[in-house]
Order: C-alpha cells, then sequence, then structure tokens
C-alpha cells in the first residue's frame, strides 16, 4: 500500500538557518504529493503541493520538488523564523482510488532566535 | 467564507461512557473525514463521508462510528470509551471528493481526554 516517510524530529535550528525536512514516499501510481503544517493548537492547513513529476510547489518561503525517480518531496526553506515552528506533514493522494491522502508521522520543528 | 468548525473543542469523559463529536464543514464541501491523532501513531484516518454515504474506512474498531446529514454537517461517535481513545479528533472537508490534487480544509479538532 501507499506510505509515506518523514525525517524523525524534533527539527531544531536556530533563526536564519536552512531548513530540509525528508520526506520519501511509496506508491503505485502517480501521485499528488504535499505538505500540510500545523501550528500549536490548531488544525492542518496546507503549506504546498505539486501534481506531478518535477512540478515544485512553493509558499510563504517553502519549497518543494516532486521528485518521481527517487520517490521524495523534501522540503526546504532558506531562512527559518521562531514563527515557522509546527509540525510538518507530508502526504501523497493516488489518483484512481480513494483520494484520501497518506500521511506521514509529521516532523516538529523548534526554531529558537 | 467560515472554515471548518469542531465542537466541542475540548471534552473529558470516563471510560465506558460514549461521545459524540460534531463537524461543520466549509459551505458547498460535500466531503468529510475524520481523523484521529495521537503522539504514539500520528495522525490516522477513521472514515470520510460523501453525500450522507460512509466511502471510505480507516482500521478502527466498530467503537468508532460517524454520519453525514444533508447539510453536509457530519458526527462521529465513540462508545464504551477506553483510555487509549483520548486524542485529538481532526475533521477535513473537501470541495469534490476524488479529484487529484485536491487538499483538505482542516477544523482545529476536539481534544478528548478520557480518564
Amino acid at each position: 500500500g501507499d506510505s509515506v516517510t518523514q525525517m524523525e524530529g524534533p527539527v531544531t535550528l536556530s533563526e536564519e538557518a536552512f531548513l530540509t525536512i525528508n520526506c520519501t514516499y511509496t506508491a503505485t501510481g502517480y501521485p499528488s504529493l504535499f505538505w500540510y503544517v500545523q501550528y500549536p493548537g490548531e488544525g492542518l492547513q496546507l503549506l504546498l503541493k505539486a501534481t506531478k513529476a518535477d512540478d515544485k510547489g512553493s509558499n510563504k518561503g517553502f519549497e518543494a520538488t516532486y521528485r518521481k525517480e527517487t520517490t521524495s518531496f523534501h522540503l526546504e526553506k532558506g531562512s527559518v523564523q521562531v514563527s515557522d515552528s509546527a509540525v510538518y506533514f507530508c502526504a501523497l493522494s493516488e489518483p484512481g482510488g480513494s483520494y484520501i491522502p497518506t500521511f506521514g508521522r509529521g516532523t516538529s520543528l523548534i526554531v529558537h532566535p | 467564507k467560515a472554515g471548518v468548525t469542531q465542537t466541542p473543542r475540548y471534552l473529558i469523559k470516563t471510560r465506558g461512557q460514549q461521545v459524540t463529536l460534531s463537524c461543520s464543514p466549509i459551505s458547498g464541501h460535500r466531503s468529510v473525514s475524520w481523523y484521529q491523532q495521537t503522539p504514539g501513531q500520528g495522525l490516522q484516518f477513521l472514515f470520510e463521508y460523501f453525500s450522507e454515504t460512509q466511502r471510505n474506512k480507516g482500521n478502527f474498531p466498530g467503537r468508532f462510528s460517524g454520519r453525514q446529514f444533508s447539510n453536509s454537517r457530519s458526527e462521529m461517535n465513540v462508545s464504551t470509551l477506553e483510555l487509549g481513545d483520548s486524542a485529538l479528533y481532526l475533521c477535513a472537508s473537501s470541495p469534490i471528493a476524488g479529484t487529484p490534487g485536491s487538499e483538505q480544509f482542516f477544523g482545529p479538532g476536539t481534544r478528548l481526554t478520557v480518564l
């Protein structure tokens, strides 16, 4: 079945550091890929998405590129802020089925001033 | 446009009791999904409703049930509560079920504590 693997957290960075959160997936078809973010005390919200190979999703300074050859969708940001502290979830949704997303376990990011 | 709302936000129950959680999706959204979030298991899919019909179901015991009304509002029920049911229960809505690349819009969740 489909699965998403994310790097274990927490990831702890200083403000203005470079961020990478790794995400790899297993799917039978050609899924759409997503990054969701969950701020403390809130539900998840979509951060960015990509629907086909080599697409780059971007939002709020975050980027991720759909790499079919390595089945990866790593999240990056050039300069993190304290306000980026949250839990980040990688997810996939496969066409031809239920479209219910499969989520990774989530990676907690803590940014210190 | 109002977001997904969930009520109540916090709930404390004791073992053996039952509980009903409510979710109002974004206006016009017909698909509603429920998830259980715990530190140990992460985000786990419970079930999805579309046009008052359960379309998909996760791997949870029959104590967990749900329904959707004609206005797309949804409820989930957990009977005979166990300590392990303590979790954040998230509801998410989508405009159209089965659309490639369609995102889910999440509510803030209901924090259930079972004592």
